[in-house]
């Protein structure tokens, strides 16, 4: 069983839609990570969370510690949302390094 | 543009055959991270720098893989002797540590092994 599991793993949504997707982990953490990956392979960080809610225009990323979970939300879809979403963990110590999920591939069709 | 390059962006090898890879971090980063992708899965680390220092590698990372980090700056990748099964997109990630340990990741190198 992965130490971090997404779902769902892949996601068709209509432009405006809300979209979810949730990361469940199995280890203690330090910090959490939401990133993007467009085709093609860059990664782009999106969020980092330890606790509570963080809010960056319309996507927003939640975390509940004692469930070990978190979700991103994106209101509003639209096409140019269409990626894969990750979620990264930091399992603490020093060397910083991130262990992460399948991944969850979003298409938001117009 | 997150400041990380990669060189070369696509590899193709034939089995056996070495392979070096290399990536230039955000100037100012201490901490550099070399992670493997395989087609629909996240990424995997495999070793990481602190500054010139190689201070951890996963066991993913056998003894055909070697990574360096002279001067603390670029660092290199290589593969030696490759198989199929190192055909993989190759993602390297700069951080600085004590202010955040936000990644920031380069568009990665693609290898395929022949």
């Amino acid at each position: 069983k992965n130490e971090v599991e997404q779902s769902p793993q892949n996601l068709t949504a209509q432009e405006g839609e809300f979209i979810t997707i949730n990361c469940s982990y199995s280890v203690g953490i330090s910090a959490l990570h939401w990133l993007q990956q467009h085709p093609g392979g860059g990664i782009v960080s999106l969020f980092m969370l330890s606790s509570g809610k963080k809010k960056h225009g319309r996507l927003i990323a939640t975390i509940n510690i004692q469930e070990k979970h978190s979700s991103l939300h994106i209101t509003a879809s639209h096409p140019r949302d269409s990626a894969v979403y990750i979620c990264a963990v930091r399992t603490g110590g020093s060397n910083y390094k991130l262990t992460f999920g399948k991944g969850t591939l979003l298409t938001v069709n117009p | 543009d997150t400041g990380v390059s990669q060189d070369p962006r696509h590899k193709i090898t034939k089995r056996g055959q070495n392979v070096t890879f290399r990536c230039d971090p955000i100037s100012e980063h201490n901490r550099l991270y070399w992670y493997r992708q395989t087609l629909g899965q996240g990424p995997e680390f495999l070793t990481y720098f602190q500054n010139e220092a190689q201070l951890e590698k996963s066991r993913l990372l056998s003894d055909r893989f070697s990574a360096e980090r002279p001067k603390g700056s670029f660092s290199t990748l290589e593969i030696q002797r490759t198989e199929q099964g190192d055909s993989a997109m190759y993602l390297c990630a700069s951080s600085l540590l004590g202010i955040s340990d936000t990644q920031y990741f380069g568009p990665g190198t693609r290898l395929t092994v022949l």
